[in-house]
């Protein structure tokens, strides 16, 4: 069975400012996908970025980008130039590449933009 | 394009009364999947459907029923509704299993409270 570890439950980083976000999981599968979905305070889940496994590049779409370290099985995302509307909670989610559509969540990183 | 949406977005139940939460998605995709977000937790699947006539258990069935209607809708009902049942319901969408892991687009949620 997979899992994933999110062991920052708050953080907090001024406006403007770049933050880090943690995310380790663990599994036995060589192929496999994983994402970065943002909750805001309106409830909604919203992707933020996915990365697959065999792909060595890291993602990035616009201000975020990923460090994934499929060695060390860590997949942290890099905010950058952080803005006030990215205050949400964080959720690191895994998912097997075939015949298995379950997404598995970590338990969330609550991120506050300080203005 | 409106996505997925879920009906009710609230909802209070007294032990033992039934429901059924519904969910759409305008967006042709095959698969649906049904979540459950209790606080200090991820969200964690409790059924889903890889096409229409299909249905399968996920990580949290029990209690729990589904319908996948047509493609386009998949209900969640509770038939004799819990306190442990309260939670916050997702629905979720992608669009196709066969062809291999898709990223997965989420409804606003259902706050369901159990008294």
């Amino acid at each position: 069975a997979q899992t994933v570890t999110q062991s920052q439950p708050e953080m907090s980083v001024q406006e403007a400012e770049t933050v880090t976000l943690s995310c380790t999981y663990d599994t036995s599968e060589s192929n496999y996908y994983l994402f970065w979905y943002k909750q805001p305070p309106s409830r909604q889940m919203i992707l933020v970025i996915r990365q697959e496994a065999y792909k060595q590049q890291n993602a990035t779409e616009n201000r975020f980008s990923v460090n994934f370290q499929k060695a060390a099985k860590s997949f942290s995302l890099k905010i950058s130039d952080s803005q006030l509307g990215d205050t949400a909670m964080y959720f690191c989610a895994f998912m097997k590449h075939f015949g298995n559509e379950k997404l598995t969540f970590g338990t969330g990183t609550r991120l506050t933009i300080i203005p | 394009n409106a996505g997925v949406t879920q009906t009710p977005k609230f909802q209070v139940l007294k032990t033992g009364q039934s429901m059924t939460l519904q969910c759409a998605q305008d967006m042709n995709h095959n698969s649906m999947y049904w979540y459950r977000q209790d606080p200090g937790m991820g969200l964690r699947l409790i059924y889903y459907s890889a096409s229409e006539g299909t249905t399968d258990k996920g990580e949290v069935p029990n209690g729990y029923n589904v319908s996948r209607l047509n493609k386009r809708e998949f209900s969640l009902r509770l038939e004799s509704a819990a306190p442990s049942q309260t939670s916050v319901y997702f629905c979720a969408s992608s669009e196709a299993l066969l062809q291999g892991t898709d990223t997965q687009y989420f409804g606003p949620g259902t706050r369901l409270t159990v008294l």
